[in-house]
């Protein structure tokens, strides 16, 4: 039973240069949300995708966008990239019929440089 | 962002001691939960609170869900050098299951 997979595991960008994450649910969850953590802080919710739709969002500006796919699947694209946006990318699945906490699954992250 | 207020921010132990650690919050939370972060690696779930007064145990572990839902703590018995890491209370507000609200973490070191 596979966890939630995300890919790439590290990355360097350049100031205003575009990336896109990704990441793969737990097996059998169908809803994902990202969450970025800054060195030294407690991740922060940036968006949670249902049903291919963007359901909830944080604090986050426009230029941190996600898509899902079919299979369940995610993006977080971020365009313009700013030296600020250097953080771990944490993705967690759920179910949705499941509303309780413990059904709440992260994956390693993907670490984001930019330079 | 929001984030809970955790305290202590950091923990210098020897081992076999107990640990305590706490979160509290202006708000009332509707769900509490416990993550531990190893380095380069995802939070992992240690326990779940969803009653205010609730005290849950996992292990050496023990956790419980304050009665004003404000609050909430988590104490790590005989504590051994495995248990380094960094510790996060999350919560979730009404209707928002899926937004985890985390404070800024516990960084505990265990002296062998």
């Amino acid at each position: 039973d596979a966890g939630v997979t995300q890919s790439p595991t590290h990355l360097i960008k350049t100031r205003g240069q575009q990336v896109t994450l990704r990441c793969s649910p737990k097996s059998g969850h169908d809803t994902v949300s990202w969450y970025q953590q800054a060195l030294g802080q407690g991740p922060q919710f940036i968006f949670q995708y249902y049903e291919e739709e963007e359901r909830q969002r944080g604090n986050f500006p426009d230029r941190f966008s996600g898509h899902q796919f079919p299979n369940y699947s995610s993006e977080l694209n971020v365009n313009a990239l700013l030296l600020g946006d250097s953080a771990l990318y944490l993705c967690a699945s759920s179910l949705v019929q499941q509303v309780s906490g413990n059904t709440i699954y992260f994956g390693e992250g993907s670490w984001l440089t930019v330079v | 962002g929001q984030q809970l207020n955790q305290s202590p921010q950091s923990m210098f132990i020897q081992e076999g001691e107990d640990v305590s650690m706490n979160c509290t919050s202006s708000s009332i939370f509707n769900t509490w939960l416990w993550y531990k972060q190893d380095p380069g690696e995802g939070p992992v779930l240690l326990i779940a609170l969803y009653k205010a007064g609730e005290l849950t145990s996992n292990g050496r572990l023990t956790a419980q869900f304050g009665i004003t839902r404000k609050d909430s703590f988590l104490n790590i018995s005989a504590s051994i050098p495995s248990d380094v890491g960094i510790y996060f209370c999350a919560g979730t507000h009404r209707g928002s299951n899926y937004k985890l609200t985390f404070g800024k973490g516990t960084l505990l070191t265990v002296n062998p």
